[in-house]
């Protein structure tokens, strides 16, 4: 168990609908990451955010934002949805931001858009 | 893009055997990390390696870089089938950017 905790663990869900992702961080991390992995992909680095700030931007859709909130949990929205965005999602959570630490994986939501 | 690049993509080995997987990046890093993750699975941390390491022992596992040639290897020496997985390297960017950029992996199959 890394500590980090990812609900829903799956989602089926209609094009054009939104969805919210929702990630708890190990206790006492303040980054975190999201990441997108597509079938027969890597993981492909959208946001992360550190103490309730955004730090760093991947390649996230206009369509898709987050959030991390005082408690430091964060939410990944994706609206608008398409059939591409069926994907797991990870979440990743670590504690320094620039030394660069491990970072600690939740088991990922499955999103299927039908 | 991809910061770092895995290669191969592919690789399946009788157990026993060592394994070896490269990684290649681009721009200048202050550590490097593997990981592994299982068929659908979350990903489970290695080993990371700071820019001043040449190289870095944990059981079996053994992973070095080569920071002129921006590329890292991991080894891993007497494999069991429970080491198949597919297994990314990340980099953590030298600059303020924190972002930890992965490859696309090497899937590693060991065959009984």
């Amino acid at each position: 168990d890394s500590g980090v905790t990812q609900t829903p663990k799956h989602l089926i869900t209609a094009t054009g609908q939104r969805v919210t992702l929702r990630c708890s961080p190990r206790s006492g991390d303040l980054s975190v990451y999201w990441y997108q992995q597509s079938l027969d992909q890597g993981l492909q680095f959208l946001i992360q955010y550190y103490n309730g700030e955004e730090r760093a931007k991947g390649n996230i859709l206009e369509r898709f934002s987050a959030q991390q909130f005082p408690d430091l949990h964060s939410e990944l929205n994706l609206s608008s949805l398409e059939l591409g965005d069926s994907a797991l999602y990870f979440c990743a959570s670590s504690v320094e931001v620039h030394l660069g630490t491990e970072a600690f994986f939740g088991q990922g939501t499955r999103l299927t858009v039908v | 893009s991809q910061q770092g690049e895995e290669d191969p993509q592919a690789l399946s080995i009788q157990e026993g055997e060592n394994a070896t997987m490269n990684c290649s990046y681009k721009t200048s890093i202050n550590n490097l990390q593997w990981y592994r993750q299982n068929s659908g699975r979350g990903l489970v941390h290695l080993i990371l390696i700071r820019s001043n390491e040449r190289e870095k022992h944990s059981g079996r596992l053994r992973v070095t870089l080569d920071t002129s040639k921006k590329s890292s290897s991991l080894l891993i020496t007497a494999s069991r089938a429970a080491d198949t997985a597919s297994y990314f390297c990340a980099t953590a960017p030298m600059n303020r950017d924190d972002k930890i950029i992965f490859g696309k992996g090497t899937r590693l199959h060991i065959l009984p």
